[in-house]
């Protein structure tokens, strides 16, 4: 079945970086583009961006662009997302998640099980 | 950006009843619009896509309809495990965005 498992909860002081990875299987994973969602604590979702396992492109929502990076590796099917500059307002639950495929290609289909980061002094 | 807005931002409901959520795009978005279920603690979990296209394995009480500006999930008979928040996301545009969410409380 398919599968995107996150790497554990993390915390960190401001201004460090981090990073969250989300090894995937049950599927042709270079076939596919995934993108990373949060959620801070009690509030909504926000889309951060998505990338193509199939030849690394990308698409950055505005407001994390200076910051925030997205990779992946065909060779472990896993992919990675780096936020640098970190702030309290970055505490949440990063979430990965595949996207369908040609018409529905921006369709948020399966989810990782998500990763707390916490930001703290 | 596409503002998402969802009403209500919650509701009372009992188990059997027939619930709908409506999710309203700042701008056309033809029917490029999914639904999500979040269960507390949990990651959401796809529920309909294309406006009203059920995900694979979710079952059938779920529904959605609209296409434009405005868009409806109905549950038609509420079980247990539907007590849930529920997000609407539109997909015309970057960046993606989600509504603020509807909490169906009992």
């Amino acid at each position: 079945q398919i599968q995107l498992v996150q790497s554990g909860a993390d915390v960190k002081k401001p201004g460090a970086s981090v990073r969250v990875s989300c090894q995937t299987s049950g599927y042709t994973f270079s076939n596919y583009a995934l993108s990373w969602v949060r959620q801070a604590p009690g509030q909504g979702l926000e889309w951060m961006g998505w990338i193509s396992a199939y030849n690394d492109d990308t698409n950055y929502a505005p407001k994390l662009r200076d910051r925030f990076t997205m990779t992946t590796d065909t060779s472990t099917n896993t992919a990675y997302m780096d936020l640098r500059g970190l702030r309290s307002d970055d505490t949440a639950v990063y979430y990965c998640a595949r996207q369908g495929l040609g018409g529905q290609w921006l369709v948020l289909d399966y989810w990782g099980q998500g990763t707390l980061v916490t930001v703290s002094s | 950006d596409i503002q998402m807005t969802q009403s209500p931002s919650s509701l009372s409901a009992s188990v059997g009843d027939r619930v709908t959520i409506t999710c309203r795009a700042s701008q056309g978005i033809s029917n490029n619009l999914a639904w999500f279920q979040q269960r507390p603690g949990k990651a959401p979990k796809s529920l309909i896509y294309a406006a009203s296209s059920l995900q694979s394995g979710v079952p059938s009480k779920f529904s959605g309809s609209g296409s434009g500006t405005d868009f409806t999930l109905t549950i038609s008979s509420l079980q247990p495990e539907d007590f849930a928040t529920y997000y609407c996301q539109q997909y015309n545009s970057f960046p993606l965005t989600f509504g603020g969410g509807t909490t169906v409380e009992v």
